[in-house]
């Protein structure tokens, strides 16, 4: 069975700084999806950044960055330049062949100005 | 831009009575999904649909819980009768197809509170 764990609950960061957000993950399979996902207070689920598992390359989306290292399971999201509109909770998910998606038990970001 | 339609926003039922949930996919969106999330925690798969089809309704509790999507558009998800622990948010999601690297999208989300 595949999970994700963040072991983070809440994190914050001041306003322009960079913060890393960690997730580690356990799958059996050798080709999966991994996926960051974020929810603003009282508005729906957004989609940051995938990842393909077959890719080494980390994959990039503007100021949002994730550092995976496949061999030890971990897949972080870095949030360079953090501005207000960030806050939210962000979830680290993962998907592999017909399984559902799975999430992690999410990270709480505070933006402080 | 198209986006997950779900109604009501908000709903508080007494244990017992029954409740119900309205999706409405994004237009073309072959495969929709029923998410339960409690407070704190990421969201569980509840069922997924493939058109008119279920794909996975493991982890639904069919006891009380039933889904459907009869033309394989819009969709409802029932309770009956609802409990307290019933109480979270039920989120609805919808992709193009069931591949693991599509893109879900997620609606709103129905807030349930059981008294």
């Amino acid at each position: 069975a595949q999970t994700v764990t963040q072991s983070q609950p809440e994190m914050s960061v001041q306003e322009a700084e960079t913060v890393t957000l960690s997730c580690t993950y356990d799958t059996s399979e050798s080709d999966y999806y991994l996926f960051w996902y974020k929810q603003p207070p009282s508005r729906q689920m957004i989609l940051v950044i995938r990842q393909e598992a077959y890719k080494q390359q980390n994959a990039t989306e503007n100021r949002f960055s994730v550092n995976f290292q496949k061999a030890a399971k971990s897949f972080s999201l870095k949030i360079s330049d953090s501005q207000l509109g960030d806050a939210a909770m962000y979830f680290c998910a993962l998907i592999q062949g017909a399984q559902k998606l799975v999430f992690g038990q999410g990270t709480r970001l505070t933006i402080n100005p | 831009e198209a986006e997950v339609a779900q109604s009501p926003r908000y709903k508080i039922t007494e244990k017992s009575q029954a409740v119900a949930f309205w999706c409405d996919p994004i237009s073309g969106h072959a495969t929709l999904y029923w998410y339960r999330q409690i407070l704190g925690q990421g969201p569980e798969l509840l069922v997924q649909f493939q058109d008119e089809s279920v794909v996975d309704d493991s982890q639904l509790p069919k006891d009380r819980f039933s889904a459907e999507r009869l033309k394989g558009v819009d969709s409802t998800l029932k309770i009956q009768p609802a409990e307290l622990g019933d109480s979270a948010m039920y989120l609805c999601a919808s992709s193009l197809s069931g591949l693991p690297y599509n893109e879900q999208f997620f609606g709103p989300g129905t807030r349930l509170t059981v008294l």
